[in-house]
């Protein structure tokens, strides 16, 4: 347990759905990061929030939403997605942004039919 | 820009067996090195670290030196077990950078 969680653990839809992935830190944190993880492919940086203002976005696609209401939460808002976004969905947040240990969560195993 | 490199396996060893997993990095200024680990269906959990030139980290059996000269934070255990079976990163962080991890590197233990 590592004090960020991941709701839901898995997850499949279909390229018309819209779904929110949802992440939570318990450690008190001020940054938090999305990165995607698929088969044979380094981790890749999606997105960086520093007390709640996104600082990187990595050019990732727009059908990728995030959305940061507080220190502790982060969303991932999903709309017509591709097969090729089929991933691992992996949440960290650290200290700072600066040389700071990123803590992750279990991820969110996404399945786009 | 930096990188880290390390062997991508798969690794397979015998339990109780020595356990050497390479990385090496480009780097600039003094980064920090780690190494994570990620078990069958989870996350990615910190293993170890190192700030400074000749640091040693270590748990669970694990260690890794930063070794400054030949930018290298290589993992080592004495004896592995079953339960050590995982993908192991590893991966370095510059101030005011991102993290930059390696492609990792899977360990299967067999009884």
């Amino acid at each position: 347990e590592t004090g960020v969680t991941q709701t839901p653990r898995h997850l499949v839809m279909g390229m018309t759905n819209k779904k929110s992935l949802k992440c939570e830190q318990h450690l008190g944190h001020n940054a938090m990061y999305w990165y995607k993880q698929s088969a044979k492919k380094p981790l890749e940086l999606m997105f960086v929030y520093s007390l709640e203002e996104r600082v990187e976005n990595n050019s990732v696609p727009s059908r990728f939403s995030p959305e940061c209401p507080n220190s502790s939460h982060l969303f991932l808002h999903l709309h017509t997605l591709q097969p090729e976004d089929s991933a691992l969905y992996l949440c960290a947040s650290s200290h700072g942004t600066g040389q700071e240990t990123q803590y992750f969560g279990p991820g969110t195993r996404l399945l786009v039919l | 820009g930096n990188s880290v490199t390390q062997m991508e396996g798969p690794v397979t060893l015998s339990e109780e067996a020595f356990l050497t997993i390479n990385c090496t990095y480009t780097a600039t200024g003094y980064p920090s090195l780690f190494w994570y680990v990620q078990y069958p269906g989870e996350g990615l959990q910190l293993l170890l670290k190192a700030t400074k030139a000749d640091d040693k980290g270590s748990n669970k059996g694990f260690e890794a030196t930063y070794r400054k000269e030949t930018t290298s934070f290589h993992l080592e255990k004495g004896s592995v077990q079953v339960s050590d079976s995982a993908v192991y990163f590893c991966a370095l962080l510059s101030y005011g950078q991102n993290f930059v991890f390696g492609p990792g590197t899977r360990l299967s233990v067999l009884p």
